[in-house]
């Protein structure tokens, strides 16, 4: 089944404690992207990534780091977590730059 | 800068009733045009999207939506909602990358 997964679904965590929400698809993607979705902002994009080793910042890239060794993997990595940043987290990836982007299920992070 | 703008943040219907969601971008250039929803709980499911060609769009559970260009407009439409299509929609527009507008929270009523 041609889908995204992301990991962990929930976590909750302390701040200053660096953890890393994996990302995973397996329709061969050029494009990734992780999004955080909070009310009332809808989604905001914090990384994306055109290609392996290719990737740029989103709209909110501050306090996050990203890498692409491999096509199929894009994980996010918080360095040092604080609690502006508790969110729901998306992954999505698509085949084009300018198509219909696949979502995955999400991560609910918490950071106190 | 690209943005996406839904004015409707909180939409409430009773059943059968007609839905239309308005959705405006501004962008100058070529785009591509998505509407997504999300279930309570759940993930992003792509609804409709369009690419080139007719302006009017048929999606999935009886949604559909049109592209106005001189407008800037790509608003969803629904004859006849159901209990069930209880959710948050957002817009979303690519350029270099896919933005997403804030999002319509609609409540149907049985």
């Amino acid at each position: 089944e041609a889908q995204v997964t992301q990991n962990p679904r929930y976590l909750i965590t302390v701040t200053g404690k660096k953890l890393t929400v994996t990302c995973s698809q397996n329709m061969n993607h050029e494009y990734m992207s992780w999004y955080r979705q909070d009310p009332g902002l809808g989604l905001r994009q914090i990384y994306y990534s055109m290609n392996v080793e290719v990737t740029d910042k989103g709209d909110v890239p501050e306090g996050y780091k990203v890498s692409r060794k491999e096509k199929r993997n894009f994980p996010l990595i918080l360095e040092s977590p604080s609690p502006n940043q508790t969110s729901l987290y998306f992954c999505a990836s698509s085949l084009t730059q300018g198509g219909g982007y696949t979502f995955g299920s999400g991560t609910r992070l918490t950071v106190v | 800068a690209q943005s996406v703008s839904q004015h409707n943040h909180h939409v409430i219907l009773s059943e059968a009733a007609s839905l239309e969601l308005g959705c405006n971008y501004s962008y100058g250039g070529t785009v591509n045009l998505f509407w997504y929803v999300q279930y309570p709980g759940q993930h992003l499911q792509l609804l409709l999207k369009y690419f080139s060609g007719d302006p009017l769009v048929k999606g999935i559970k009886g949604f559909e939506a049109e592209f106005i260009k001189s407008k800037f407009s790509f608003n969803l439409r629904k004859p006849s909602v159901q209990w069930s299509d209880t959710a948050e929609y957002f817009c979303a527009v690519t350029t270099d990358k896919l933005i997403f507008g804030t999002g319509t929270r609609l409540q149907v009523f049985p």
